[in-house]
């Protein structure tokens, strides 16, 4: 059973556009919603993180808003560039560390 | 070193034989994980060791798969008798134990059964 689901699962988006990756829980337990990136041959990389008492979080072009009550979250890349090109992975974890992570994104640009 | 070494970076073997797979953690990292990562796919969780607590095992697929971490630090993942469906890329993270864990991966182990 997945435990955080997203979506898409590719995505093309045209330089200076904005890269939207969506991801939804059930396990309100969940109380660390990181998002990862990862580029070919090499591992994931943290990306940006938000705790779930926030509703919004931005680094620079990366933003993460977060909707606890629906249970989604998402991360938006703003102006996006061609080196975005990449998998993306949320993820969300227990008070215990144990992460679980969705099925990634795919994002061209 | 820096960051999470893993290795070898890629390994070759044929159905039947065992592998083993190393992770050297990042120093003082207390928490390490081992991924798999199929081709096209997500990330699944296989192990987690938490300092000198039990390991979480409930990820790994069969009782043909193990892992050991020694003295807290270095990590074996071993496959006995490997199987085609075991080609994947096996991804280790470490990360501090705290209110936030940030993972921290490595570059992975192709490993292709053949």
């Amino acid at each position: 059973q997945q435990q955080v689901k997203q979506s898409p699962q590719s995505l093309i988006v045209q330089k200076g556009g904005i890269s939207i990756i969506n991801c939804a829980y059930e396990n309100t337990a969940f109380d660390y919603f990181p998002w990862y990136q990862q580029f070919p041959g090499k591992g994931p990389a943290l990306l940006i993180a938000i705790r779930p008492d926030v509703s919004e979080k931005k680094e620079g072009r990366f933003t993460i808003s977060f909707n606890k009550s629906a249970k989604q979250f998402s991360l938006h890349i703003m102006d996006s560039q061609p080196g975005d090109s990449a998998t993306y992975f949320c993820a969300a974890t227990t008070p215990g560390n144990q992460f679980y992570f969705g099925t990634g994104t795919s994002l061209t640009v | 070193g820096a960051g999470v070494s893993q290795s070898p970076s890629n390994k070759v073997t044929e159905k039947g034989k065992d592998v083993e797979l190393r992770c050297d953690p990042i120093s003082g990292h207390t928490a390490l994980y081992w991924y798999r990562q199929s081709l096209g796919q997500g990330l699944e969780f296989l192990i987690y060791f938490q300092g000198n607590s039990a390991p979480d095992k409930s990820g790994l697929p069969s009782d043909r798969f193990s892992a050991e971490r020694t003295g807290g630090s270095v990590s074996t993942l071993t496959i006995q008798r490997t199987q085609q469906e075991d080609s994947a890329v096996y991804l280790c993270a470490s990360s501090l134990k705290g209110p936030i864990a940030k993972l921290f991966f490595g570059s992975g182990t192709q490993l292709s059964v053949l």
